[in-house]
């Protein structure tokens, strides 16, 4: 599986988009992009998976670059409760057994 | 419904005892895993059960023994632990090979002490 990249930390006022972003420079052309999130001791929250088509469910939005090395995950109205780790994972969805989980980013919506 | 049900929640052991952590999906999940987080660390991967058979080991020590009785259970049992042990075991399943692996759904760990 590809590695990842994620900023360690980012602020985000209440309301307002936040805006994560993932560099995958090595994906394969058959590996997607996850994204989970973890609230504080909690387990890890499934939010979105796109392999080039943006993608976009009830909880957030996904960007992928035309040329798939990079992705912006996107919570368009930020609340308190969006703080937590979010972790960008790239995976072979067919054959690939494992979520391998990189540092991620520390998301601290402020009100 | 999308629930991966751990139990129990906390857990103190002493490093002579032994236990079991438990997992269970109702989600027809062919695919289940174990993973322990340690404090402020990412999870990390230690078993991969595809279709009730081990498929994955990440070099895990023997005092961890994993089981899958069924396609909906997953056990870990635990003996002589150490307490560099202590972690949040969390459990996951998803789709197995057959249907495209996608998404796992985590449950929400056990916070196991070893004193």
């Amino acid at each position: 599986d590809a590695k990842t990249t994620q900023p360690p930390s980012m602020d985000c006022a209440e309301g307002r988009a936040a805006n994560l972003p993932c560099n995958h420079s090595t994906i394969s052309g058959n590996e997607y992009v996850y994204w989970y999130r973890q609230i504080h001791s909690q387990g890890p929250q499934y939010i979105i998976h796109g392999l080039k088509n943006n993608e976009t469910n009830e909880m957030a939005s996904l960007i992928i670059t035309e040329d798939r090395k990079s992705s912006t995950l996107i919570l368009p109205h930020a609340t308190l409760r969006d703080t937590a780790v979010y972790y960008c994972i790239v995976r072979v969805a067919i054959y690939g057994q494992n979520f391998v989980f990189g540092p991620g980013t520390r998301l601290s919506v402020l009100p | 419904d999308t629930e991966v049900t751990q139990t129990p929640k906390h857990l103190v052991m002493g490093m002579t005892n032994k236990k079991s952590l438990k997992c269970e999906q109702h989600m027809g999940h062919r695919a289940m895993y174990w993973y322990k987080q340690k404090a402020k660390k990412p999870p990390e991967l230690m078993f991969v059960y595809s279709y009730e058979k081990l498929s994955i080991n990440e070099s895990v020590p023997s005092r961890f023994s994993p089981e899958c009785p069924n396609s909906s259970l997953l056990n870990l049992h635990l003996h002589a632990l150490q307490p560099e042990d202590s972690a949040l075991y969390l459990c996951a399943s998803s789709q197995g090979l057959r249907r495209g692996w996608t998404e796992a759904f985590f449950g929400q760990g056990t916070r196991l002490t070893v004193v």
